[in-house]
Parts: structure tokens; sequence; C-alpha cells
């Protein structure tokens, strides 16, 4: 049980396009997802928390504009790097929550999307 | 700003060795710790959950402690073995509801 799911799990793109990521809770509800980007060998930075039905909330120097977060189901979120530029480059990869389902706020998380710009 | 910082950074083991890693955390403002197991190519696994200060989980050969007055954790590993090579996270939520993640310490267990 709680799997969340991510896809692409890899994407190349050029310069100036824009990219869409799911994230999906497969066997529950999530009542909250996060997205995490990792820069190589450093933590999980959170980007933003989203609540299903309502706006995201992103943390600090995030810009919501760039990173479109919408979580209209309880079992979809989709995070959009809209007009993607190469330090966009990076590993992407979100998780669910569900206080129902887990203990205290443990997290589910997907595998993760490698995003690529050229 | 809130730091989380794990330690060491990596470790090579042989096939049978005991071994541990730290993480380290704010004491202040402590809700939760979790470690999570990340093997490469998979999603994050949660290992543990814990919340009192004093707390030991265990799941088979892997154990976990817990001092939130100083602000550290440990995770422990007996009899490693090659399944065990992964990356192990902390993660550090606070009382207003922030999680913050430490860089994690990546284990190699060689056979």
């Amino acid at each position: 049980g709680a799997v969340v799911s991510q896809h692409p799990s890899r994407v190349i793109c050029k310069s100036g396009t824009s990219v869409k990521i799911e994230c999906r809770s497969l066997d529950f509800q999530a009542t909250t997802m996060f997205w995490y980007r990792q820069f190589p060998k450093q933590s999980l930075m959170l980007m933003a928390t989203s609540n299903e039905g309502s706006k995201a909330t992103y943390e600090q120097g995030v810009e919501k504009d760039k990173f479109l977060i919408n979580h209209a189901s309880l079992t979809l979120s989709t995070l959009t790097v809209t007009s993607a530029h190469p330090e966009d480059s990076s590993f992407y990869i979100c998780s669910a929550r569900d206080w129902g389902l887990a203990q205290y706020d443990t997290q589910y998380f997907g595998p993760g999307t490698r995003l690529t710009v050229l | 700003i809130l730091n989380v910082e794990q330690s060491p950074q990596s470790l090579h083991v042989q096939e049978g060795d005991s071994t541990n890693f730290t993480c380290s955390f704010p004491s202040s403002n402590f809700y939760a710790l979790h470690w999570y197991r990340w093997e490469t190519a998979k999603s994050p696994e949660a290992l543990f959950v814990m919340t009192l200060n004093g707390d030991e989980k265990k799941k088979g050969r892997i154990s976990a402690t817990l001092n939130t007055k100083e602000g550290y954790s440990y995770l422990y590993i007996k009899g490693s073995q090659p399944e065990d090579s992964a990356t192990y996270l902390c993660a550090f939520t606070t009382s207003y509801d922030k999680v913050i993640f430490g860089p994690g310490t990546s284990l190699s267990v060689i056979p």
C-alpha cells in the first residue's frame, strides 16, 4: 500500500519550453502533496506544499510563476516548469501524505523525475 | 535557519559489519524525526518515525534511537548485507509542520 507514481521518470527538453510532471497516489487519497528538488550531493529541498483544491504554498525563493503546481484531485498533483532554462535541470521528486493512513507525518515518495534542459 | 546534518556523508563497509550513522537536528520546536531509506532508482521508503525523547525503534537488523533534548538520532544496522546499500535520509518535522531533510548518508556494503 501507499504507492506514489511519478511521470515521466526522465525528460529532456529545449530551453524555453514547458514541462509537466505528474505525481499520483495510486492506492490512497493524499490530502497533501509535496514537491522537492534535489541538487547533486545535496538534501531534498522543499519547493512547495499543495493541499487538494487550494493554492500551493511555495517556499521562500521558489518562483511560483515558474513552477506551477496544481492539486486538482486527491490523487493527482502536477508540477509544470514553465519556460525552462538549463539552470532548471535537476531531479524533482514528489511525495504524498495522508494523516489517516500514515504514522504522524510520514511521506510516501514517488521515484522522481530527472529534467535536463538543453 | 533550520539545519539538519548527517554524518558520515558516505560509508563503505564489509558484509557482516555493523554500522551506525548520526542525524543532528534543532532541539527546539520538535515534532517528529523520520528515517527514510533511498535505494538507487527507487522511491525513498519510510523506515521509522520517532516522536518522544528516548524513543527506540527496531525493524529487523535496523534500529534507531532519538534524543530530542540534545538534538540527535542514531541509526544502527547490525550485520550489514549488500541489500542494505542505499542512502539513508533523516527528516526533522517542526511543531509548526515544516519538514527539513538532511543530506543523507550513502552506505555501500561490499560482499
